[in-house]
């Protein structure tokens, strides 16, 4: 399930299962949007993007949802892995100007094996 | 080569010290940044540099002095910080001039200000 501590939302899932994770965006105007993982002690990993033209894309094992109307992106993992085990950051552009990344709060993912 | 490095990987320094942190990538990417992250949160962007030009400085104090010697170098060059600036320092970069550009980051500097 899905809980929020001090700081860190978490999601535990059982290996096999698979994972959504949410993230709500600030900006009506953002037009692009990005999902990073970051593993303990390494920088943030791309995992997909969307624009804000598109309200599905699908990656291998990863889908990305995104519903402008009520500013909400998602993050589907199928079949969830043990190194899949990572805090999932989105990441919303906005502004017009390239590199003006905002990156939510981060949900930790803990996969059961 | 994909990757973007950054030295050093840890470092310890007294609020007296100068010290600089370095990124380098050899992608072509004409877009560099410097992001700062503390411990179980998001990163925040410090500075944008697009084709070795300061484009974003997102208000952050001076104590922090970016530099892009050319285009696969970024320095962050660091004085007079506070305990509170002890963080993880990430570099990324990217392709400029095209709008939907996905950043690639360094593992990061964790840098302690005693």
């Amino acid at each position: 399930g899905e809980s929020v501590g001090l700081h860190l939302p978490t999601l535990s899932v059982q290996e096999g299962d698979n994972s959504i994770i949410n993230c709500a965006y600030s900006n009506s105007a953002s037009d692009y949007f990005i999902w990073y993982k970051q593993e303990s002690g390494k920088g943030p990993q791309f995992i997909i993007d969307i624009r804000s033209n598109m309200d599905k894309r699908q990656g291998q094992r990863v889908t990305v949802l995104l519903n402008k109307t009520v500013k909400h992106l998602s993050l589907q993992i199928a079949a969830t892995q043990p190194g899949d085990s990572a805090v999932y950051f989105c990441a919303e552009n906005y502004g017009g100007s390239q590199g003006n990344l905002i990156f939510g709060k981060g949900t930790k993912l803990s996969v059961k094996p | 080569d994909t990757e973007v490095t950054q030295t050093p990987k840890h470092l310890v320094m007294g609020m007296t010290n100068k010290k600089s942190l370095k990124c380098e990538q050899h992608m072509g990417h004409r877009a560099m940044y410097w992001y700062k992250q503390k411990a179980k949160k998001p990163p925040e962007l410090m500075f944008v540099y697009s084709y070795e030009k300061l484009s974003i400085n997102e208000s952050v104090p001076s104590r922090f002095s970016p530099e892009c010697p050319n285009s696969s170098l970024l320095n962050l060059h660091l004085h007079a910080l506070q305990p509170e600036d002890s963080a993880l320092y990430l570099c990324a970069s990217s392709q400029a001039g095209t709008y939907y550009n996905e950043q690639f980051f360094g593992p990061g500097t964790r840098l302690t200000v005693l």
